[in-house]
């Protein structure tokens, strides 16, 4: 069975400053990773997916992550924190999605509320 | 243009009623999925469908739990004889293709129990 860890329950960042958002995962074959950002009453919103390739990948709103297999990790970065980051952070984790005509069905963390400060 | 729309957006049962929660998934959406999110927690798989058909319901926690899609655009979740530990958050989400990774989250529909 596959699982996601998000070790900090809270992040604070200046504004300005850069922001990581840390997520490691355990499968047992390829992951295909996810971030979803949740603000207060509104429904998840994606920002950005690893499914193959470059272990770089960029998303919705200047935010970033970096796929690490030996570390099992799959970080959130973005270069310059705005106080509207602010919200909640799941990381999500799917195991061969479309297997057998299923769906993408996702494993999220416990999530990670973001507070960005002036 | 619409998202996906889910309502009633709070719902208080008292035990032992049956509750249903709608959704409305943006048009034309293939697939559908259900989550269950508890206080301080992250969403839970509860099942999907694919048009109108039910290809898993492997998350649903008991047969109290049942869910349809009958026309394969409007879903309903229903919860018979509701206990406590059902009070959460109910997430539905939707996808454009049955191979779509990027899924489009409602709002929620928020359960109490009492």
């Amino acid at each position: 069975a596959q699982s996601v860890a998000q070790p900090e329950d809270q992040v604070n960042v200046a504004e300005g400053n850069p922001l990581t958002v840390k997520c490691t995962y355990s499968v047992s074959g390829n992951p295909y990773l996810f971030w979803y950002v949740q603000y207060p009453n509104r429904g998840l919103q994606f920002l950005l997916k690893y499914i193959t390739g470059d272990n770089l990948v960029k998303g919705s709103y200047g935010f970033e992550a970096e796929f690490n297999k030996s570390q099992t990790s799959f970080h959130l970065k973005k270069p310059s924190a705005l106080v509207s980051d602010s919200a909640l952070y799941f990381c999500a984790v799917s195991l061969y999605p479309f297997l057998t005509g299923g769906g993408n069905k996702l494993t999220f963390g416990t999530g990670t509320q973001l507070k960005v400060e002036l | 243009g619409a998202g996906v729309s889910q309502s009633p957006r709070y719902k208080v049962a008292k035990r032992g009623q049956d509750v249903a929660l709608r959704c409305d998934p943006i048009s034309g959406h293939v697939s559908l999925f259900w989550y269950q999110q508890a206080l301080g927690q992250g969403p839970e798989f509860l099942t999907y469908f694919q048009n109108e058909a039910q290809l898993d319901k492997s998350g649903l926690p008991s047969d109290r739990f049942f869910a349809e899609r009958p026309e394969g655009s409007v879903s309903t979740l229903k919860i018979q004889r509701t206990q406590q530990e059902d009070s959460a958050v109910y997430l539905c989400a939707s996808s454009l293709k049955k191979t779509t990774y990027e899924q489009y989250f409602g709002p929620g529909t928020r359960l109490t129990v009492t």
